[in-house]
């Protein structure tokens, strides 16, 4: 079994819509990321939470909002989706224990096609 | 801003060849560095971590130069699932938890 699951795999949605997207992890991490990839332009960092508590803004957070429930689950919400929110989202997690910026292991992606 | 740079390619090479990618990071205070590979429409995935002194790891090999803020990946006898596009990731600065991606290099291993 996957030890960061996504849901959706896949959606395609109409703009002005709510979309949820939806990260797990069995790995017992406690830092989880958000991440939209788009062709041309890399990974690009929406939001970070270090713990249930710590929710961080990342680079491209407008326009997204996100909710750790649990140490666990991590879900990325847009309120209004437009066209430009087009994209590969990946959801990726990564240990604090070791006290470095260590390995962070991604999701297998929400391709996300907003009309 | 931070950044880093990286040869877009592709590179287009037979099997058997030896390829090096390198990348630049713009942020002298990143202090944790990572190859990471990529398959087509697939997540990321480590490849390997790179330290300051260089290190191996089968055919493939990574360098750290902090001085002029480059690292390097080296494959030898490239195999055609070498195929995918590598991402150079450094930290975003001392302490930093936060990853910057490269926007990667893309490799064609040619039977």
């Amino acid at each position: 079994d996957a030890d960061v699951t996504q849901t959706p795999r896949n959606r395609i949605t109409k703009t002005g819509k709510r979309i949820m997207l939806e990260c797990s992890q069995t790995k017992g991490h406690d830092r989880m990321y958000w991440y939209r990839q788009d062709p041309g332009l890399g990974l690009r960092l929406i939001y970070y939470s270090f713990d249930v508590k710590d929710i961080n803004k990342g680079e491209i957070s407008d326009g997204y909002s996100v909710s750790r429930q649990a140490q666990a689950k991590f879900s990325l919400s847009l309120e209004s989706a437009i066209p430009n929110q087009t994209a590969l989202y990946f959801c990726a997690t990564s240990d604090s224990a070791g006290g470095v910026p260590d390995t962070q292991y991604f999701g297998p992606g929400t391709r996300l096609t907003v009309l | 801003r931070k950044e880093v740079e990286q040869d877009p390619g592709p590179f287009n090479v037979p099997e058997g060849a030896t390829v090096a990618f390198n990348c630049t990071y713009s942020n002298s205070a990143s202090q944790s560095f990572f190859w990471y590979r990529q398959d087509c429409r697939k997540e990321p995935k480590l490849l390997m971590s790179v330290y300051s002194s260089g290190n191996e790891d089968g055919r493939f090999t990574a360098q750290l130069n902090r001085a002029s803020q480059y690292i390097s990946l080296l494959i030898r006898d490239s195999k055609l699932s070498d195929s995918a596009t590598y991402l150079c990731v450094v930290n975003a600065g001392a302490g930093s938890y936060q990853l910057t991606f490269g926007k990667g290099t893309k490799l064609s291993v040619i039977p």
